[in-house]
């Protein structure tokens, strides 16, 4: 059961240019939404992460758009750059001891 | 953030064989740690779940007697791929937290069964 479902699953952004990605999730008792980067050969590292009592979360060039009614969040890379290529995973847990769900994953390539 | 240390980092063993990968929290006690598997161009897979000092709790089509899981301190768990298969090539990467913190992950180990 895909708990957490992710879009695009290949993503081309140009310099400079805006990269977003999209995720939804079924359970609603799902309240800690993480974002993880990772490169290749080596594993996930945080970025940046959202409750659901908040709509929007800025760090930098990385913003988290959160709809609580609509079970949607997504993640936006302003000003993206050639180090930005990676694969990016959206993820849910329930907080806890409980385990994350991940996403399918997106594949994020910068081009000059 | 709080690092986590997985060791080795690739490994290459012969079919038939088990290997042992250790997964430690080198900053702070990991009361849960997590195992997770991931094929190349695919999600991360979570394998089993261990609580410090308990049995692990496996996900449903995970063997556990293929993929034994230790979690015998706060600081270290270890993964053991009994007679292992070309089959059970993979990445695999542990994570680990405390009570009050979310997941850090693990740099991975590339398992390659020959």
């Amino acid at each position: 059961q895909q708990q957490v479902k992710q879009s695009p699953q290949s993503l081309i952004v140009q310099k400079g240019g805006i990269s977003i990605i999209n995720c939804a999730y079924e359970n609603t008792a799902f309240d800690y939404f993480p974002w993880y980067q990772q490169f290749p050969g080596k594993g996930p590292a945080l970025l940046i992460a959202i409750r659901p009592d908040v709509s929007e979360k800025k760090e930098g060039r990385f913003t988290i758009s959160f709809n609580k009614s609509a079970k949607q969040f997504s993640l936006h890379i302003m000003d993206s750059q050639p180090g930005d290529s990676a694969t990016y995973f959206c993820a849910a847990n329930s907080g806890g001891y409980q385990k994350v769900t991940f996403g399918t994953g997106t594949k994020l390539q910068v081009i000059p | 953030g709080a690092v986590v240390s997985q060791h080795p980092s690739w490994v290459i063993c012969k079919s038939g064989t088990s290997v042992k990968i250790e997964c430690r929290s080198l900053d702070f006690q990991a009361t849960t740690m997590f195992w997770y598997r991931q094929f190349p161009k695919q999600s991360l897979m979570l394998m089993a779940t261990s609580n410090e000092g308990s049995k692990a709790t496996y996900e449903q089509g995970v063997e556990k007697d293929k993929f034994l899981i230790n979690h015998a301190s706060l600081t270290l768990s270890t993964l053991t791929v009994t007679s292992a298969h070309p089959e059970d090539s993979s990445f695999y990467i542990c994570s680990a937290r405390d009570r009050h913190t979310e997941a850090f992950f693990g740099q991975g180990t590339r398992l390659t069964v020959v």
